[in-house]
């Protein structure tokens, strides 16, 4: 069965304090993983998409990574407007083209 | 990425009353879905919008409790019918544009019945 995990659900960093997010993926086929943001009572806002293990992507403070296994969200330095609930999603490759599979999230905290 | 925008944005509807949530696209989009966001959960799509014909719905959802209408490849429309409390969620529509399948989603619909 095609599952993402994302750990921890919820993260509290203060300022300028860096690490990572974390999604795990069990998929018969990746066709694209899938970052978003989200922001309390708003739909999700692309970030990232990744299509094959090794690749990399960046946006400002924010890098993704994949592995065959899993996929990274790194923060660098986060300002409290980073804070956010932050969405992974992965499109198996042997079923319709849209088909999105949905992580549960991780709340992020900075505090100034 | 395409211009989304839904209306009602929030809105607290009464016990066994319906809504209808509209969805309006700024450009021409083959596939439109319609997800829900439960408070605390992530999101679970509830059908694909077809234009001219009839929704493509999930497992556990039905046409009778989501009717949708896609009249057109810019316009869709999403009725949360019958409403109870545990209906109470975001609702959101969504397109598929872009390069590799990426889904983009509108501002959402939070819905509150009591």
């Amino acid at each position: 069965e095609d599952q993402v995990t994302q750990s921890p659900e919820a993260l509290r960093l203060q300022e300028g304090e860096s690490s990572s997010l974390n999604c795990s993926y069990t998929v018969s086929g990746l066709r694209g993983l899938f970052w978003y943001r989200q922001d309390p009572g708003k739909g999700p806002e692309f970030l990232f998409t990744l299509y094959s293990a090794g690749e990399e992507k960046e946006k400002e403070r924010l890098k993704a990574t994949l592995t065959k296994k899993e996929s990274f969200l790194h923060i660098t330095a986060p300002k409290p407007e980073d804070s956010a609930t932050y969405l992974c999603a992965v499109q198996p490759r042997n079923t319709g083209g849209f088909k999105t599979i949905f992580g549960a999230g991780t709340r992020l905290f900075v505090k100034a | 990425s395409a211009v989304i925008s839904q209306k009602p944005s929030r809105d607290i509807c009464q016990r066994g009353t319906s809504l209808t949530i509209q969805c309006q696209v700024d450009s021409q989009v083959t596939m439109m879905f319609w997800y829900r966001q439960q408070p605390g959960q992530s999101l679970t799509l509830i059908a694909t919008a077809n234009q001219g014909s009839e929704a493509t719905y999930e497992s556990g959802f039905v046409i009778d409790k989501f009717p949708i209408s896609r009249p057109n490849l810019t316009f869709s429309t999403l009725t949360v019918s019958n409403m109870s409390p545990e209906d109470s969620s975001i609702y959101l529509c969504s397109v598929g544009a872009g390069a590799g399948n990426t889904i983009y989603f509108g501002e959402g619909s939070w819905l509150t019945v009591v």
